[in-house]
């Protein structure tokens, strides 16, 4: 079935250093939509960014991801991590199938960003 | 726009009791979504809507849960004899599904269900 893997549960980092939280997708249908959402202490998730095609890169708040169908990936990346960064972070998937638009959520990271 | 809304914030059960959770979708949104959030199992796909039908049950446990959306503005998610196992954060979310899959969620802040 269609699922999503973050090979990190927890990520620690330094403010000012670069962020990469890794993301893999399964799905047998060609044209799935991306996702990363983002949620701080005590609220609930929001969208961070989004994306289907292929080999773009696509960047909000200072984030960006590239989606790569060759590797079903969809890395989340950010050049310089600020405090405010720390957060939940999940990456999800909607298979964009002709039947259910669930969305397939992975199981999620946790960024601190240490001063 | 209020957002999402979802009541109560909190409930506190006993085992084999029954609870339920409500939630206003955003006006105009004509998808509903319910997810249960956990620490050890993130977010789990429960149940969705579309313009009122049900249309995927399939992360439902079958036996106990039910969820309902009777009118465009409000839907709920019952939990029968709930187990401390079910203890956990319920969020609803809605969409506008316009267009095929790529439709942004908008959750609510979740209702927090503690089963003692």
């Amino acid at each position: 079935g269609d699922s999503v893997t973050q090979t990190e549960g927890l990520v620690t980092l330094t403010e000012g250093l670069p962020v990469m939280l890794n993301c893999t997708y399964q799905t047998i249908y060609s044209n799935p939509f991306l996702f990363w959402y983002v949620q701080h202490l005590n609220e609930s998730p929001r969208l961070l960014l989004k994306s289907f095609t292929d080999n773009k890169r696509t960047e909000h708040q200072g984030f960006h991801a590239t989606l790569h169908k060759s590797s079903s990936s969809f890395h989340l990346q950010k050049s310089s991590a600020q405090l405010s960064d720390s957060a939940l972070y999940y990456c999800a998937l909607s298979p964009a199938s002709s039947g259910s638009w669930q969305l397939i959520f992975g199981s999620g990271t946790q960024l601190t960003v240490m001063p | 726009n209020a957002g999402v809304i979802q009541t109560p914030r909190h409930k506190v059960t006993g085992k084999g009791q029954e609870a339920t959770l409500w939630c206003e979708p955003i006006s105009g949104h004509s998808a509903v979504f319910w997810y249960r959030q956990t620490i050890v199992q993130g977010l789990e796909f429960l149940t969705y809507f579309r313009n009122q039908a049900p249309i995927d049950d399939s992360g439902m446990p079958k036996e106990r849960f039910s969820a309902q959306m009777p009118n465009q503005s409000h839907s709920t998610l019952k939990i029968q004899s709930t187990q401390p196992q079910d203890s956990a954060v319920y969020l609803c979310a809605s969409s506008r599904l316009g267009g095929r899959g790529a439709e942004t969620l908008y959750f609510g802040s979740g209702t927090r269900l503690t089963v003692l």
